[in-house]
């Protein structure tokens, strides 16, 4: 079975603060992908970024970066200096021969 | 290049009425697939087609949905008849493959039956 679990419903920090948002998945394929999208306010879903199973490099883009786990079946998301318009639902999603999504962190950074 | 484009944005329906939701996928995207998000349930896959044929219809709630895709740059989402628990907002998204591919998103449909 797959599952994501995104543990952390809402989080608020201030403009400025790094925020790490966990995101745990389980499935039993040794081939499967991870993504990150992002969900503002005006309600679109913004693709983030993808790995796949066999890359278990850390990646970082501008204030992103991602933290990708296999031992501990973690791929966390953190943002280095928030800002207010990083406030979103943000959405982990695992792909095997299905895309789903875990429940979603609301972020609200404040100014 | 242009993007999922979706319509309506928004739709307010009386219960009983039919709701067709429209989706145009981006061009050369072979992948289809229609999500519904509510807050009680999250994000949820209805269904997808490949190539223009549905292959998964598993996550479709009741008879009273359906979807199809006629060619290959459209497909509709109806629910006849509607009811309030269809309220959500009905994601249409496309993509190259399916495993592993990036899957693109529309604006999204948001109904409200009363």
């Amino acid at each position: 079975a797959q599952k994501v679990t995104q543990a952390q419903t809402e989080i608020s920090v201030v403009e400025k603060e790094d925020v790490t948002l966990d995101c745990v998945y389980e499935t039993r394929d040794t081939t499967y992908y991870l993504f990150w999208y992002k969900q503002p306010p005006s309600g679109e879903l913004v693709f983030l970024i993808r790995r796949n199973s066999f890359d278990e490099q850390n990646e970082i883009s501008g204030r992103y970066s991602w933290n990708f786990q296999k031992s501990t079946s973690s791929f966390n998301f953190t943002i280095t200096a928030s800002q207010v318009v990083d406030s979103a639902v943000y959405f982990c999603a695992l792909s095997t021969n299905k895309l789903i999504f875990g429940t979603g962190t609301l972020l609200a950074v404040q100014p | 290049d242009a993007g999922v484009i979706q319509s309506p944005r928004h739709e307010v329906t009386e219960m009983g009425q039919e709701v067709t939701l429209r989706c145009k996928p981006i061009s050369g995207h072979d992948y289809l697939f229609w999500y519904r998000q509510t807050m009680m349930r999250g994000l949820e896959l209805l269904i997808y087609f490949n190539n223009n044929v549905p292959i998964d219809d598993s996550g479709m709630p009741e008879d009273r949905f359906s979807a199809k895709m006629p060619n290959a740059s459209f497909s509709t989402l109806k629910i006849q008849p509607s009811e309030p628990r269809d309220s959500a907002v009905y994601f249409c998204a496309s993509s190259r493959t399916y495993s592993g591919n990036t899957i693109y998103f529309g604006e999204g449909s948001w109904l409200t039956v009363v």
